[in-house]
């Protein structure tokens, strides 16, 4: 089946940006999406990006995707304390349904 | 409007007792899904719904059921809970056209 894959952890000092890094295997994939969840609460989507583009801003956001390689990365330009959280990766194909998730990676700000 | 609402938010179970979780949304949004979340892993899908009276298994249905009798409420069904049951669920909406989804704060369920 179709898989998307995420580290577990990732760790930044504040101030410096923060990469989150997604892969998927799904090459009928058209939409994907970064869902940010922080402690005890819901999801949040924060951004999302269309197959047909390879990038996209939003104010501190930047989502690259390299369709090829079948990578996504989510930048978060000078990482701040309420920035602590875990972000999810997911993709929607064909089936359009059926929200494919990677497992999330935790974001660690440093002093 | 509330957005997507769960209730309860947490609850404890013992074996075998049965209980359903409530979801409901204000935005008239045709679909909706539940998904429970174990730590660690990503969201696996449980059940969705594309319209009052239509619903489908996703990836790890069993042991639950749900039902759609309303386009705002997704009633989640635990018939015999069972300790693999203790997870965190999310219920999520999105309208049709649109492929972003909605989701509620979760409920915290503990099975002993």
């Amino acid at each position: 089946g179709e898989d998307v894959e995420q580290s577990l952890f990732l760790s930044v000092r504040e101030g410096d940006s923060s990469v989150i890094n997604c892969t998927y295997t799904d090459s009928s994939s058209t939409y994907l999406y970064w869902y940010k969840q922080e402690p005890g609460a819901g999801l949040q989507l924060l951004t999302y990006i269309f197959s047909n583009m390879d990038m996209k801003q939003d104010q501190r956001l930047t989502v690259l995707l390299n369709k090829k390689d079948k990578h996504l990365s989510l930048r978060i330009a000078d990482t701040q304390t309420g920035d602590s959280a875990i972000y999810f990766c997911a993709e929607i194909g064909d089936s359009n349904y059926q929200l494919i998730w990677g497992a999330g990676t935790k974001l660690i700000i440093k002093p | 409007n509330a957005g997507v609402t769960q209730t309860p938010k947490f609850r404890i179970l013992k074996i075998g007792q049965s209980m359903t979780l409530q979801c409901a949304q204000d935005m008239n949004h045709n679909y909706m899904y539940w998904y429970r979340q174990d730590p660690g892993m990503g969201l696996k899908l449980i059940y969705y719904s594309v319209g009052a009276g239509i619903t489908d298994k996703g990836e790890v249905p069993n042991g639950y059921n749900v039902s759609r009798s309303t386009t705002e409420d997704f009633p989640l069904r635990l018939e015999l809970a069972a300790p693999s049951q203790t997870s965190v669920y999310f219920c999520a909406s999105r309208p049709g056209g649109s492929e972003t989804q909605y989701f509620g704060p979760g409920t915290r369920l503990l099975v002993l």
